[in-house]
């Protein structure tokens, strides 16, 4: 079936450092793929997407390019800010129906 | 603000017995999808209705139902509630439903906890 991993958290960074949160996919065919974030006491809220394969999703500095010859989708943002303090979930659409999660990486950022 | 409206934000209760939670989706918005978030399972999608018919279901309970009203709110009703039905549970929209483009905006989420 469709499944996503993503790399366990929590991920603990100091402001500006470089942050990447690896996710590979599980797929037949070819999916859209998604990166979510969740604030604290927020709903899910999208961050990027991509809808074929090579397409590269950008927003707010962060980036993550489908790649099909190695099924992955890794968020990448080259400068973190405390206020990228969230949960980040990665996500792929297959019927255009359900979204399958990952099961979410917690990123702190410290000051 | 995602234009998704959840509520209840919180509901509180005790096992055995049934709650419904209000989903209201963003204006023009056809699809509406339930989704649950518990801390062993991870985000898992319940079920999806599109124009007030479901379209696609996913591991819904049959303690759970759901259905969309022709103003396309939808409202999920869970019943029989056990301990390990607490969780947080989403709703989330769409223009369309079937479309891999698709994207789906998320309300805040309604945390139930049964105790």
């Amino acid at each position: 079936g469709n499944s996503v991993t993503q790399m366990e958290g929590p991920v603990t960074l100091s402001e500006e450092a470089f942050l990447t949160i690896n996710c590979t996919y599980t797929a037949t065919g070819y999916p859209s793929l998604f990166w979510y974030v969740q604030y604290p006491g927020e709903g899910l809220q999208l961050l990027l997407k991509a809808t074929k394969a090579d397409d590269k999703g950008s927003n707010k500095g962060f980036e993550a390019t489908y790649r099909k010859e190695t099924t992955s989708f890794h968020l990448e943002k080259g400068s973190v800010q405390v206020s990228d303090s969230a949960v980040y979930f990665c996500a792929l659409s297959r019927s255009g129906y359900a979204l399958n999660f990952g099961k979410g990486t917690s990123l702190l950022v410290t000051p | 603000d995602s234009g998704v409206t959840q509520t209840p934000k919180h509901l509180i209760t005790a096992t055995g017995q049934r709650v419904t939670l209000r989903c209201s989706p963003r204006s023009g918005d056809l699809s509406v999808y339930w989704y649950q978030q518990s801390l062993d399972q991870g985000l898992q999608f319940l079920i999806q209705y599109y124009n007030g018919e479901e379209r696609a279901k996913g591991n819904i309970l049959e303690r759970f139902s759901a259905q969309q009203f022709p103003d396309l709110h939808s409202e999920l009703n869970l019943s029989s509630l056990e301990l390990g039905d607490s969780a947080l549970y989403f709703c989330a929209s769409s223009r369309s439903g079937g479309d891999v483009k698709n994207i789906q905006y998320f309300g805040a989420g309604t945390r139930l906890s049964v105790l």
